[in-house]
């Protein structure tokens, strides 16, 4: 298995532009999540779907749109990139449940300028 | 939200144990306690996670208050690479709450 992939590694977004980053897994997880990372800073949710169809937002989901057409994809969607979203951006699955254990992807290294 | 309290930074020589604390006194009785840790510049890692009572993995232990207010990662014998961020982080739902963890450095 190649566990949770992420696309692209690094991006240099204007101000203004779009961009979608991409996460699948092939692990039939259920659940997956995206996280972006400020420097020297923990982990905050952005959003997370909790099966193919169902979103929901997380702490920090404004400026960000998520959709989740299959089980192995979750793609994050920026519609107007503004400096504040220069971030590293780590996608996440897992089964199901409270004790499960989550797995994460490599990240991707964010700058808007 | 539920909220936890680590120390910033601490330091441990090499071979020899270490424990890293968490305060979580807001977390309710169904929430699992995870931990995780993150090596400069990857994703985090899973380390050990638990509800009630003690664990112990190959990784590490993790030693859970009677009452759940705090918890104890426990690694027995450092080594260079666990030299990480490490997470303490209650899971609440379907979210997980990352606080700014705790950064080991382990001396040689």
């Amino acid at each position: 298995n190649a566990g949770v992939t992420q696309t692209p590694k690094f991006r240099i977004l204007k101000i203004g532009q779009s961009m979608t980053l991409q996460c699948t897994q092939d692990m039939n997880h259920n659940y997956m999540y995206w996280y972006r990372q400020d420097p020297g800073m923990g982990l905050k949710l952005i959003y997370y779907s909790v099966g193919a169809g169902i979103t929901d937002k997380g702490e920090v989901p404004n400026g960000y749109n998520v959709s989740r057409s299959t089980t192995e994809d979750f793609p994050l969607r920026l519609e107007l990139a503004a400096p504040s979203q220069t971030s590293v951006y780590f996608c996440a699955s897992n089964v199901a449940g409270g004790s499960e254990t989550q797995y994460f992807g490599p990240g991707t290294r964010l700058l808007v300028l | 939200d539920a909220k936890t309290t680590q120390p910033n930074s601490m330091e441990s020589n090499e071979e020899e144990p270490v424990h890293l604390p968490c305060n979580h006194s807001t977390i309710s009785g169904t929430d699992y306690i995870h931990w995780y840790r993150q090596l400069p510049s990857q994703g985090p890692e899973y380390v050990i996670h638990g509800l009630t009572s003690n664990v112990n993995n190959r990784m590490a232990s993790l030693a859970i208050a009677e009452d759940r207010k705090s918890s104890t990662l426990i690694l027995h014998r450092a080594t260079l690479r666990d030299a990480a961020v490490y997470y303490c982080i209650p899971r609440v739902g379907n979210q997980f709450y990352f606080g700014t963890g705790t950064s080991l450095t382990v001396i040689p």
